[in-house]
């Protein structure tokens, strides 16, 4: 019920393709889905987050595809850059567990030049 | 702002040893959190305060670890005594409110029990 499953574990696009990263979930109560991106190095950072009231959330390039009813919910980069290489983590918060964000496995993502 | 520091950036020590993580939040933040990264668990939140008083503990993985947060600027997390399967990154994340949206990390700490 707490879980978030993520996949692929790891991706290879070529430069300005246009990679997609998926989630699923279990619990209804879930009410927000960020995305963030994390730099070799670096601490997690949010990229991006999406309500299950919305269906589509875009901002710049990226953009979150949100299906309610299939508990699913993705992150796709359009026209991808070598710059975009990083893992990428979903996660979901859950009012009823006192707000806490449960993370996705994370997806290394690295965009070919 | 300097964002969320935590010291210090790696750490190696033995096992039985004694190992104190440090993070200073960013100021203004009331929220801290301390998770956990590795290969086969990925990011598991560890413990979490609001306004300094620790509100969800139940993701510490045993009586080794322990946190404290004595000031709304300062927060540690102590192995005693440390293990090789302690071996991690450990992150310090902070957020202006409970239950608030964005969360800030600090770089981490890597840290290596032999």
């Amino acid at each position: 019920q707490q879980q978030v499953k993520q996949s692929p574990q790891s991706l290879i696009v070529q430069k300005g393709g246009i990679p997609i990263i998926n989630c699923a979930y279990e619990n209804t109560a879930f009410d927000y889905f960020p995305w963030y991106q994390q730099f070799p190095g670096k601490g997690p950072a949010l990229l991006i987050a999406i309500r299950p009231d919305v269906s589509e959330k875009k901002e710049g390039r990226f953009t979150i595809s949100f299906n309610k009813s299939a508990k699913q919910f993705s992150l796709h980069i359009m026209d991808s850059q070598p710059g975009d290489s990083a893992t990428y983590f979903c996660a979901a918060r859950s009012p009823e567990y006192g707000n806490k964000l449960v993370f996705g496995a994370g997806t290394i993502l690295r965009v070919k030049s | 702002d300097a964002g969320v520091i935590q010291s210090p950036r790696h750490e190696v020590t033995e096992m039985g040893q004694e190992v104190t993580l440090r993070c200073k939040p960013i100021s203004g933040h009331n929220s801290l959190f301390w998770y956990r990264q590795t290969m086969m668990r990925g990011l598991e939140l560890l413990i979490y305060f609001n306004n300094n008083v620790p509100i969800d503990d139940s993701g510490m993985p045993e009586d080794r670890f322990s946190a404290k947060m004595p000031n709304a600027s300062f927060s540690t997390l102590k192995i005693q005594p440390s293990e090789p399967r302690d071996s991690a990154v450990y992150f310090c994340a902070s957020s202006s409110r409970q239950g608030s949206e964005k969360l800030f990390f600090g770089s981490g700490t890597q840290l290596s029990v032999l």
